[in-house]
């Protein structure tokens, strides 16, 4: 099978940094995915990483290290629109697994 | 562009009810899926559709729960009858043919609460 971690919460200050680290167990996977979902609203796709390494878009980066079989998300100038739940997911065999999600709080 | 849509917004009935649920995905997107998702939980797959064909509904309860899409656009989830441990959002999500699978669109989801 197939499982995600990720913590339930994490705070933050405004104008920070703040990394969300997903680890994993599963056997074979075409890429990590992230997902941004404010309460009430519909997840929304962020970042990928089909490969090791470091993807940036923004003030959003996400890294893939298989070896390890861990990942993370870094949000950097943290907003307080960045409030919200953040899923890792896993892209295999032609579907996304999610994790539970990690709900960023962040302090002004 | 339209994203995807979805109605009702939000649903109350009664256990035992049967209840249903529309979506209709972004244009152009062949593939169509339905999620299930609890509070403080990440979304759980009930089913794909590529086109027309459910090609993934080992997660759908079939015993109460069936969908359909049946011109390959707009689906219909429903639950008859439904059960106090229905109450969750249901969420649909579309992606484009060819496009790899990282990027799924969601809706804004419906909000059932059975009683």
């Amino acid at each position: 099978g197939q499982s995600l971690e990720q913590p339930s919460e994490v705070t933050a200050v405004e104008g920070a940094i703040v990394q969300i680290n997903c680890t994993y167990q599963t056997s074979g996977f075409y890429g990590l995915s992230w997902y941004q979902q404010h309460d009430g609203g519909a997840p929304t796709f962020l970042s990928y990483n089909a490969l090791d390494g470091l993807e940036e878009t923004g003030r959003f980066s996400s890294f893939l290290s298989r070896s390890d079989s861990y990942g993370y998300l870094l949000l950097q100038e943290l907003q307080m629109k960045d409030s919200a739940s953040y899923f890792c997911a896993l892209n295999r065999d032609d579907k996304i697994i999610f994790g539970k999600g990690t709900r960023l709080h962040i302090l002004p | 562009e339209a994203g995807v849509v979805q109605s009702p917004r939000y649903k109350i009935i009664e256990k035992k009810q049967p209840v249903a649920f529309w979506c209709n995905p972004i244009s152009g997107h062949n593939t169509l899926y339905w999620y299930r998702q609890n509070l403080g939980q990440g979304p759980e797959l009930l089913i794909r559709y590529e086109n027309e064909e459910a090609v993934d509904d080992s997660q759908l309860p079939k015993d109460r729960f069936s969908a359909e899409r049946l011109k390959g656009v707009d689906s219909t989830l429903k639950i008859q009858p439904a059960e106090l441990g229905d109450s969750a959002v249901y969420l649909c999500a579309s992606s484009f043919p060819g496009q790899t699978q990282e990027t799924q669109y969601f809706g804004p989801g419906t909000r059932l609460l059975v009683l």
